[in-house]
């Protein structure tokens, strides 16, 4: 298993500036990645944290927007960039430890207001 | 077509009693699958894996139908802490990334 510690939990931050949310795993893991979560909604990759390269983002998502960096095994950070009210959204990181299990563990999430 | 498709509920059930629904998934070349529980404000966890021949954990049982793509879960004798959101989850052979419903909410009342 893995314990994901994601920070902050919560925020309201104004439009126009940007969040960096940190995801901390207990162990090294090889895949992490960044999912968002609006209400009512199913969870949506954003992207792939790869170690010591760039993410792999999916279709709707960009690097301008979403930086992530990944500099070891075991952390991660997304960063919602030039915030609007329509990044409000649910923030979750995920890992997952053995590709042989394949279950995927998440952080606590991390819910964001732009107002 | 979204890639899973869930029927959202709620569903609304008396304790003890048993509640169903299905999920649909529209990729053939879908390999894995998984059903996922949510608590309101909390981060998603496992519930079950699901097997070709159907496997069940205690008061849930979960089935898969290749045939017709869809998969579903089954909670016998429903407990008030099983009021949740039910992810139906799926990753295809060839590719590393999950596939999420958008989940069927289920409340149990006493």
């Amino acid at each position: 298993s893995a314990v994901i510690s994601q920070k902050p939990s919560r925020d309201i931050c104004q439009r126009g500036t940007s969040l960096t949310i940190q995801c901390q795993v207990d162990s090294q893991v090889t895949m992490m990645f960044w999912y968002r979560q609006q209400p009512g909604q199913s969870l949506t990759l954003i992207a792939t944290a790869n170690q010591g390269s760039e993410a792999t983002y999916e279709s709707g998502f960009v690097i301008d927007k979403f930086p992530i960096s990944r500099p070891n095994l075991t952390f991660s950070t997304l960063t919602v960039s030039n915030m609007s009210p329509e990044d409000s959204s649910i923030y979750l990181c995920s890992v997952e430890v053995d590709r042989e299990t394949t279950e995927a563990f998440f952080g606590q999430g991390t819910r964001l207001t732009v107002v | 077509r979204k890639e899973v498709e869930q029927d959202p509920g709620p569903f609304n059930v008396p304790e003890g009693a048993t509640v169903a629904f299905n999920c649909t998934y529209s990729n053939s070349a879908s390999q894995s699958f998984f059903w996922y529980r949510q608590d309101c404000r909390k981060e998603p966890k496992l519930l079950m894996s699901v097997y070709s021949s159907g496997n069940e954990d205690g008061r849930f049982t979960a089935q898969l139908n290749r045939a017709s793509q869809y998969i579903s879960l089954l909670i016998r004798d429903s407990k008030l802490s099983d009021s949740a959101t039910y992810l139906c989850v799926v990753r295809a052979s060839n590719d590393y990334k999950l596939s999420f419903g958008a989940g069927t909410t289920v409340t149990v009342r006493a």
